[in-house]
C-alpha cells in the first residue's frame, strides 16, 4: 500500500513568509496528487490538482510541484486567510490524504 | 453554482445502522463519480468510498468494506451511504465530495465538497 508523509505537521508563520510543504509517497505516483486547504469548521478546498494545475479561483501565490515521490506545494506570500490545515492526496491508487499541515501565525 | 448537502448524521449506539444522504444541485449528477470522505473528531482526513456516475462500479475503504454501502439515485440527484455494524472509530464528520473529472476513473480531486453531517458512535 502505498504511504504519504506530509512534512511538517507543524508550521509557525508570518504574513509575508515563503512557505512550503512537502508529500513524499513511499512509492511513485505519476503526478496523480492533490493539495487541499480545510480551515476550521469547514470543509477542505481543493487548491492544485495533477500535482501543479491551479485550480480555478484559487489565487497564484499557491503553487505545487513534484513527480514522481516528492511533491510541494509553496505558498509565496502567506496571507492573513491562508492560515489554515492543508493536506495532500494522492490518487495514483485508492485515494489517500496525508497526515495534514497546520499553518499559524507567528 | 453547484451544492451539495449532506443530512442523516446523528448518536447511534455501536453495532447500529445509519443512513446518510447528499442532495446535489448546479450540475449533472449522473455525468460524475462521487465520494464520501470523512474525518474523525480533531483528526485528518479519510476517503471512505467512491461511486461511477452511473451507479455501476463502487470502491471502498478497508476500513469499512462489507459494512458499508454506496449508492445514488440519479433520477433524485441524490448519493448516499448506508453505515452498518457501526463502530466507536466510525464517529467522524462525513463529507460527500464531487469529482472534478466526468471521466469515470477514480484518479479525480474533488472540486466540490458539502458542509458534512457529525457520526457519533456511542453506547
Amino acid at each position: 500500500d502505498i504511504q504519504l508523509t506530509q512534512s511538517p505537521s507543524f508550521l509557525s508563520a508570518s504574513v509575508g513568509d515563503r512557505v512550503t510543504i512537502t508529500c513524499r509517497a513511499s512509492q511513485g505516483i505519476s503526478s496523480y496528487l492533490a493539495w487541499y486547504q480545510q480551515k476550521p469548521g469547514e470543509a477542505p478546498k481543493l487548491l492544485i490538482y495533477a500535482a501543479s494545475t491551479l485550480q480555478s479561483g484559487v489565487p497564484s501565490r499557491f503553487s505545487g510541484s513534484g513527480s514522481g515521490t516528492e511533491f510541494t506545494l509553496t505558498i509565496s506570500s502567506l496571507q492573513p486567510e491562508d492560515f489554515a490545515t492543508y493536506y495532500c492526496q494522492q490518487l495514483n491508487s485508492y485515494p489517500l490524504f496525508g497526515g495534514g499541515t497546520k499553518v499559524e501565525i507567528k | 453554482e453547484v451544492q451539495l448537502l449532506e443530512s442523516g448524521g446523528g448518536l447511534v449506539q455501536p453495532g447500529g445502522s445509519l443512513r446518510l444522504s447528499c442532495g446535489a444541485s448546479g450540475f449533472t449528477f449522473s455525468s460524475y463519480a462521487m465520494s464520501w470522505v470523512r474525518q474523525a473528531p480533531g483528526k485528518g482526513l479519510e476517503w471512505v468510498s467512491t461511486i461511477s456516475g452511473s451507479g455501476g462500479s463502487t470502491y471502498y475503504a478497508d476500513s469499512v468494506k462489507g459494512r458499508f454501502t454506496i449508492s445514488r439515485d440519479n433520477s433524485k440527484n441524490t448519493l448516499y451511504l448506508q453505515m452498518t455494524s457501526l463502530r466507536a472509530e466510525d464517529t467522524a464528520i462525513y463529507y460527500c465530495a464531487k469529482l472534478l473529472y466526468n471521466s469515470g476513473s477514480l484518479r479525480s480531486p474533488y472540486d466540490y465538497w458539502g458542509q458534512g453531517t457529525l457520526v457519533t458512535v456511542s453506547s
